[in-house]
């Protein structure tokens, strides 16, 4: 079974400021997805960003990137020019590519101070 | 952009009752599935369900729930009788394809007093 790990239940970031949430995850899987979702104080979740296995370059989305390092099964989310509205519980979630469902961390819950 | 939509978004139930969780999926989508949250704790998966039938279910998917695809939109949960350990957020997905990204509802909290 998978399993997905965030070790830092929480972390705090200045406006403006760049911050790394960590996630590590442990398979026997070659094929597989790895996904960062946001999930505000309304509590819905919102997809971040996700990355293939297969592929080697790290995924990016506007202030959001990732650094997937495969052999340590290693999956952080940088969160650069940190904005208020980042201030939410974040997510790592681990998904087979021959399976649907999503194995998810425990959760990181960020807040951007002013 | 089409989205996943939820109904209820807050149910409060009495314990022993049954309750009915509603899902319109991303038309286009053949994937669904169920997920639910305790407050504080991590999303945890609950079943996948795919050409009318389950797919995948986990442990916490026991005989007191059951999922439908009652008509080509809607997917249900139902839980037959509730009980207060089943106060959560239940979030329904649906995926193009099996290995595909899953886009979330925005949750129902289910209360049971």
């Amino acid at each position: 079974a998978q399993t997905v790990t965030q070790s830092q239940p929480e972390m705090s970031v200045q406006e403006a400021e760049t911050v790394t949430l960590s996630c590590t995850y442990d398979t026997s899987e070659s094929n597989y997805y790895l996904f960062w979702y946001k999930q505000p104080p309304s509590r819905q979740m919102i997809l971040v960003i996700r990355q293939e296995a297969y592929k080697q370059q790290n995924a990016t989305e506007n202030r959001f990137s990732v650094n997937f390092q495969k052999a340590a099964k290693s999956f952080s989310l940088k969160i650069s020019d940190s904005q208020l509205g980042d201030t939410a519980m974040y997510f790592c979630a681990f998904m087979n590519t021959n399976a649907g469902k999503s194995t998810f961390g425990d959760g990181t819950t960020l807040t951007v101070k002013p | 952009e089409p989205e996943v939509t939820q109904t209820p978004s807050h149910q409060v139930t009495q314990m022993g009752q049954e309750v009915i969780l509603r899902c319109v999926p991303i038309s286009n989508h053949l994937y669904f599935y169920w997920y639910r949250q305790i407050l504080g704790q991590k999303v945890e998966f609950l079943v996948s369900f795919y050409n009318n039938e389950i797919s995948e279910k986990s442990e916490i998917f026991d005989d007191q729930f059951s999922v439908e695809r009652p008509d080509g939109s809607n997917f249900t949960l139902k839980i037959r009788s509730t009980k207060l350990e089943d106060s959560a957020m239940y979030f329904c997905a649906s995926s193009r394809q099996e290995s595909d990204t899953q886009y979330f509802g925005p949750g129902t909290r289910l209360t049971v007093l």
